[in-house]
């Protein structure tokens, strides 16, 4: 089937460790998105890319850093320099990178700190 | 800046009556508004969506509808399911600052057997 692969589902960071988030995607999507989410509040977009070796900067996107080398891939790095980096992380792609096209997502990453 | 409310933030309904889900978008010029459900420890899943160009639309037992003038949509659920039970995302696209979605807060729906 095809679908969105996050890897690992739990992750902890220490103190002034980068660590990087996996999303796979192989539904032959343009477009992939990373998704912060917080309690209580709604979905804050930290990069995008509409093709391969192309992305741009969401509202949220200091403290982190991405890379499209590969249509199907789209790693996410939370760097050190992101201060308060607990949170649960969403990938998500579409067919076209228009906002009006359906996001696929998947089943997120669960990052902590130690 | 842009934004998508969403209310209410909780909700409880007993199974078999129907919940009702609303939001409000700012900008004018927003042409889609997706719905997506997420249950725990999952990525949001798409249930229903709807264009600019279109009021209501419908899918067995959720429906959408849309008021452009009053810039607000409603996500209705009928017979409701213990299986309902999630946090139900509204979202509209927006073009102002760049292409993208914008999420509203959410609502936790639960349905009471």
């Amino acid at each position: 089937d095809g679908g969105i692969t996050q890897s690992p589902k739990y992750l902890f960071r220490k103190e002034g460790q980068n660590v990087t988030l996996s999303c796979e995607q192989n539904l032959n999507h343009d477009a992939m998105y990373w998704y912060r989410q917080d309690p209580g509040q709604g979905l804050r977009l930290i990069y995008y890319s509409q093709i391969v070796n192309d992305f741009q900067k969401g509202d949220i996107a200091e403290g982190y850093s991405v890379s499209r080398e590969k249509k199907e891939s789209f790693p996410l790095t939370v760097t050190s320099a992101q201060k308060n980096p607990t949170a649960f992380y969403l990938c998500a792609s579409s067919i076209v990178g228009a906002s009006n096209q359906p996001q696929h997502f998947g089943d997120g990453t669960r990052l902590s700190i130690l | 800046g842009e934004n998508v409310e969403q209310h209410p933030s909780t909700l409880s309904v007993q199974e078999g009556d129907s919940a009702v889900i609303k939001c409000t978008y700012s900008d004018s010029a927003s042409n889609y508004f997706p719905w997506y459900k997420q249950e725990l420890g999952k990525g949001p899943q798409l249930i229903i969506d709807i264009r600019s160009n279109v009021g209501e639309k419908k899918d067995q037992r959720i429906a959408v509808t849309l008021n452009k003038t009053a810039k607000h949509f409603s996500l209705h659920i009928t017979e409701t399911q213990p299986e309902d039970s999630a946090v139900y995302f509204c979202a509209g696209a927006t073009k102002t600052s760049y292409d993208k979605v914008i999420f509203g807060p959410g609502t936790s729906l639960s349905v009471i057997p």
